[in-house]
C-alpha cells in the first residue's frame, strides 16, 4: 500500500512564527512531490513543488525533500492569519501518473 | 482568463440516477485527472487521461465513468453502482502526465444524495 502520512493537527502557531509541516512517503521510487494548500470549502492551490534533495524556496515557504529518509517538510515563515488552511502533501508514483494525497494538516494561525 | 471549469458547483442525485460531472479546461493541457475528497480525507485518484480517446483507472474507478472525446473536456459519470457517492468532486489538469508536471485543480462540484 502506498501512502503518504501527515499530522492531521490542529497545529496552532503565534502570528510571525515559523510554521513547520511534516509529511512521509511509503514508496521508494516516488519522483515528484507537491504541498496543496486548501481554505475550508475550496479546492486546492498548489504553493510548492520539489524533485530533488535540499530546500527551495519561494517567498515565505521552503519546501525540504530528504528521499532516503522518506520525508518532504514546508517551512512558513513569518506566518500570517491568511496562512491558515489545510496543507495536503502529495507525491507523484514512480511510473504512475496520478498524485497521491495525505490526509492534510490543518494549520491555524493565532493573531 | 485560462482555467479549469467545473459545473455544477452544487448537485443532487436520487436513488438509482446516474448524474455526469462537467469539467471543462482552456490551458492546452494534455492530461486530466478526477478526484473525490471526503471530509477529513485527502484526494483519491478515480480516473484520468493522457490524451484524447484515452483514459485509466486510478486507484478508486468502481461507479464511475470517463469520456475524452474532446482534449477540453473531460466528463465523470456518477452511476447508480456508486453506493456511496456523497463528495467533493475535483477535476484536475496538467501539461502533460508524470514527472515534473504539477497539477492544477478547478473549484468543485460537491455530491449529495436526495
Amino acid at each position: 500500500q502506498k501512502e503518504v502520512e501527515q499530522n492531521s493537527g490542529p497545529l496552532s502557531v503565534p502570528e510571525g512564527a515559523i510554521a513547520s509541516l511534516n509529511c512521509t512517503y511509503s514508496d521508494r521510487g516516488s519522483q515528484s512531490f507537491f504541498w496543496y494548500r486548501q481554505y475550508s470549502g475550496k479546492s486546492p492551490e498548489l504553493i510548492m513543488s520539489i524533485y530533488s534533495n535540499g530546500d527551495k524556496e519561494d517567498g515565505r515557504f521552503t519546501a525540504q525533500l530528504n528521499k532516503a529518509s522518506q520525508y518532504v517538510s514546508l517551512l512558513i515563515r513569518d506566518s500570517q492569519p491568511s496562512d491558515s488552511a489545510t496543507y495536503l502533501c502529495a507525491v507523484m508514483r514512480g511510473g504512475a501518473d496520478g498524485l497521491t494525497f495525505g490526509k492534510g494538516t490543518h494549520l491555524i494561525i493565532q493573531p | 482568463d485560462g482555467g479549469i471549469t467545473q459545473s455544477p458547483k452544487y448537485l443532487f442525485r436520487k436513488e438509482g440516477q446516474n448524474v455526469t460531472l462537467s469539467c471543462e479546461q482552456n490551458l492546452n493541457h494534455d492530461a486530466m485527472y478526477w478526484y473525490r475528497q471526503d471530509p477529513g480525507q485527502g484526494l483519491r485518484l478515480i480516473y484520468y487521461s493522457q490524451i484524447v480517446n484515452d483514459f485509466q483507472k486510478g486507484d478508486i474507478a468502481e461507479g464511475y465513468s470517463v469520456s475524452r472525446e474532446k482534449k477540453e473536456s473531460f466528463p465523470l459519470t456518477v452511476t447508480s453502482a456508486q453506493k456511496n457517492p456523497t463528495a467533493f468532486y475535483l477535476c484536475a489538469s496538467s501539461p502533460r502526465t508524470g514527472g515534473n508536471q504539477p497539477q492544477h485543480f478547478g473549484d468543485g462540484t460537491r455530491l449529495s444524495i436526495l
